[in-house]
């Protein structure tokens, strides 16, 4: 049973636009939320985080929204870029400092 | 480039053969992770050292073997595979493993993709 779930397995925006990506979990144990961003043939790559204990946490173009209640957390980016397009990945950290994945995201960011 | 490589970046290799994936981070991180990704699946910890010892092992069949001879390089040992097995393989490393409340970002490699015939 996935303890964080990625509902949407592909995305298209258009440029410019607001792209929101979703994540939801079971465990209410996590400490800690992640973001990753994965090109093609590249590893994924540390995005954006936030603490259980906020419901917001914003860098630059990047957002994270947590509603604890929902067990529902996502990321918004806006405005999108076509350098945007990547694979995003959702992880919890658990309480053994694990990250548990979800199965991500596929963003196509459409000229 | 973020200081993680892995080799090969492919590998195909029937059920009998015996392989090796090689990790090397280049970051002075002390800890180590084995990831595998399936299809459209999330990431799967494999294993994981901290200061060449391993600390976690999440319940890997035998055929997979790892190695960390220091802290910077990681092997990953194949033998007698099965094709389900075929997935794309990641190593990361982190500064330390997390605890303490704190989270130590995890540093990927751009994995090797295996194919068991």
């Amino acid at each position: 049973d996935q303890q964080v779930k990625q509902n949407s397995p592909s995305l298209s925006v258009q440029e410019g636009r607001i792209s929101i990506l979703n994540c939801d979990y079971t465990n209410s144990m996590f400490d800690y939320f992640l973001w990753y961003k994965k090109y093609p043939a590249e590893g994924p790559t540390f995005l954006i985080s936030i603490s259980s204990i906020k419901d917001k946490n914003e860098d630059g173009r990047f957002t994270v929204f947590l509603n604890k209640s929902a067990k529902h957390l996502s990321l918004h980016i806006v405005p999108s870029q076509p350098g945007d397009s990547a694979v995003y990945f959702c992880a919890g950290v658990d309480s053994n400092y694990q990250l548990i994945w979800g199965a991500g995201t596929k963003l196509i960011i459409k000229p | 480039e973020t200081g993680v490589t892995q080799t090969p970046r492919h590998l195909v290799m029937g059920m009998t053969n015996k392989k090796s994936l090689k990790c090397e981070q280049h970051l002075g991180h002390n800890a180590m992770y084995w990831y595998k990704q399936s299809a459209k699946k999330p990431l799967e910890l494999m294993f994981v050292y901290n200061f060449k010892e391993q600390t976690e092992n999440n319940s890997v069949p035998s055929r997979f073997s790892p190695e960390c001879p220091n802290s910077s390089h990681l092997f990953l040992h194949l033998h007698t595979l099965q094709p389900e097995d075929s997935a794309l393989y990641l190593c990361a490393s982190s500064r330390t493993t997390s605890g303490g409340a704190t989270y130590n970002e995890q540093f990927f490699g751009p994995g090797t993709r295996l194919t068991v015939l």
